[in-house]
């Protein structure tokens, strides 16, 4: 079974502060992976995607890597504002059988402190 | 409209009532999707619509639980006779499939209160 596993499963961090989030994913074949970000009460919101010959990804204060041989992927947030808390949930699309439903992590729920 | 809407936010029914759930697609999404997130949980997979074909229902957890969608609009999701362990968040997303680098676009989702 496709499976993707995000750590830690939650973070307390001061403002300021960088973090790396880790997603390690099953799914083979590999399409492509997704970083979004949940804020509470809201639906995910995408930040980045990543496909199989990339390696590292920015958009602003988010950087994303993947290391397809040992199906790793982290997001790094670089000097944490308080609007980064939330979840950020990883999700890895397999596209065998001509299905796209994509696999969803659990999430890292994030909380940045003043 | 500019995102996917849902409707109602919240919900509070009693149990064994039914209750539907309805979800605004982007304008020409044709993919569409269902999930349930229960409280601090991840996202579980409930049902696909891609266009005219058959939805993928392989997420439904039990009979109680189906979903229509007309075409490329409007889609309900219902859950009859409801229990508590329904009580989570039902959330929608839509996308216009680009192949396997689709975006989901959710909306705010629906808070459903069983008690």
């Amino acid at each position: 079974k496709n499976q993707v596993e995000q750590s830690p499963q939650s973070l307390i961090i001061l403002e300021g502060k960088n973090c790396t989030l880790q997603c390690n994913y099953t799914v083979s074949p590999f399409s492509n992976l997704r970083w979004y970000k949940q804020d509470t009460g809201r639906g995910p919101v995408s930040l980045t995607i990543m496909t199989f010959s990339e390696n590292t990804k920015s958009n602003g204060r988010y950087t994303a890597t993947l290391d397809a041989d040992t199906k790793q992927s982290s997001l790094h947030i670089t000097a944490s504002q308080l609007s980064d808390s939330a979840s950020y949930i990883c999700v890895v699309r397999d596209p065998s059988g001509g299905s796209y439903i994509p696999t969803f992590g659990r999430g890292t729920s994030l909380i940045v402190h003043p | 409209g500019a995102g996917v809407s849902q409707s109602p936010s919240n919900k509070v029914t009693e149990k064994g009532k039914d209750v539907e759930l309805r979800c605004d697609p982007i304008s020409g999404h044709t993919a569409l999707y269902w999930y349930r997130q229960r409280l601090g949980q991840g996202l579980e997979f409930l049902i696909y619509f891609q266009g005219n074909s058959a939805p993928d229902k392989s997420g439904l957890p039990s009979d109680r639980f189906s979903a229509e969608r007309t075409g490329e609009s409007v889609s309900t999701l219902t859950i009859q006779r409801t229990q508590q362990e329904d009580s989570a968040v039902y959330l929608c997303a839509s996308s216009f499939l680009q192949g396997a680098n689709e975006k989901l676009f959710f909306g705010s989702g629906t808070q459903l209160s069983v008690l």
